[in-house]
């Protein structure tokens, strides 16, 4: 069974850093799309960052860019979430999500999630 | 970016009712929709990819339809485990988007 499981979430004063990981098993890691989604308490699902399967390509929302670092290591089936720079409104759960062998394929699989809050 | 917008955002109905959302993009995004599924405290759950299939192991009570712009989501015989947050998705375009979500209380 295709599982998902993240960690690393925590409580970080604002300007902090963290650290998810996106553990994957039962499928062939290295060959799909992987995303980090996030949801704040009460809010929608807003999208946040996305690797290409072999790490080559990442791209980020607006809201993250520069201050977040989206990446894999194929050889231990993670994914990665690396957060600088924190703030208040960075304050949810944070899912990652496979997707597919194209940028376009739909994403089918979920983690569990991992709350992260930021809060002096 | 695409806007997706779901309506509405929020109905009541009860057990054995059929229920019908609706999600529209802010422009063309050919049959690139998906729906998922979000449970209280729980992660999404997929649904129906390319606006109309239903991922593996999604009952047949689920029905997607719609492309170009405009897409809904059906669900029949509501049951109690169908109460929860239904959000639409396009997949197409980048960023990927959802809507804003339509909550199914009963």
């Amino acid at each position: 069974e295709v599982q998902l499981v993240e960690s690393g979430g925590g409580l970080v004063q604002p300007g902090g850093s963290l650290r998810l990981s996106c553990a994957a098993s039962a499928f062939t890691f290295s060959s799909y799309w992987m995303y980090w989604v996030r949801q704040a308490p009460g809010k929608g699902l807003v999208w946040v960052s996305r690797i290409n399967s072999d790490g080559s390509e990442t791209r980020y929302a607006d809201s993250v860019k520069g201050r977040f670092t989206i990446s894999r290591d194929n050889a231990k089936n993670t994914l990665y979430l690396q957060m600088n720079s924190l703030r208040a409104e960075d304050t949810a759960v944070y899912y990652c999500a496979r997707g597919g062998a194209y940028s376009n394929s739909p994403w089918d699989y979920w983690g569990q999630g991992t709350l992260v809050t930021v809060s002096s | 970016d695409i806007q997706m917008t779901q309506s509405p955002s929020s109905l009541s109905a009860s057990v054995g009712d059929r229920v019908t959302i609706t999600c529209r993009a802010s422009q063309d995004i050919s049959n690139y929709l998906a729906w998922f599924q979000q449970k209280a405290g729980k992660a999404p759950k997929s649904l129906i990819y390319a606006a109309s299939n239903l991922q593996s192991g999604v009952p047949s009570k689920f029905r997607g339809s719609g492309s170009g712009t405009d897409f809904t989501l059906t669900i029949s015989s509501l049951q109690p485990e169908d109460f929860a947050t239904y959000y639409c998705q396009q997949y197409n375009g980048y960023p990927p988007t959802f809507g804003q979500g339509t909550k199914v209380e009963i």
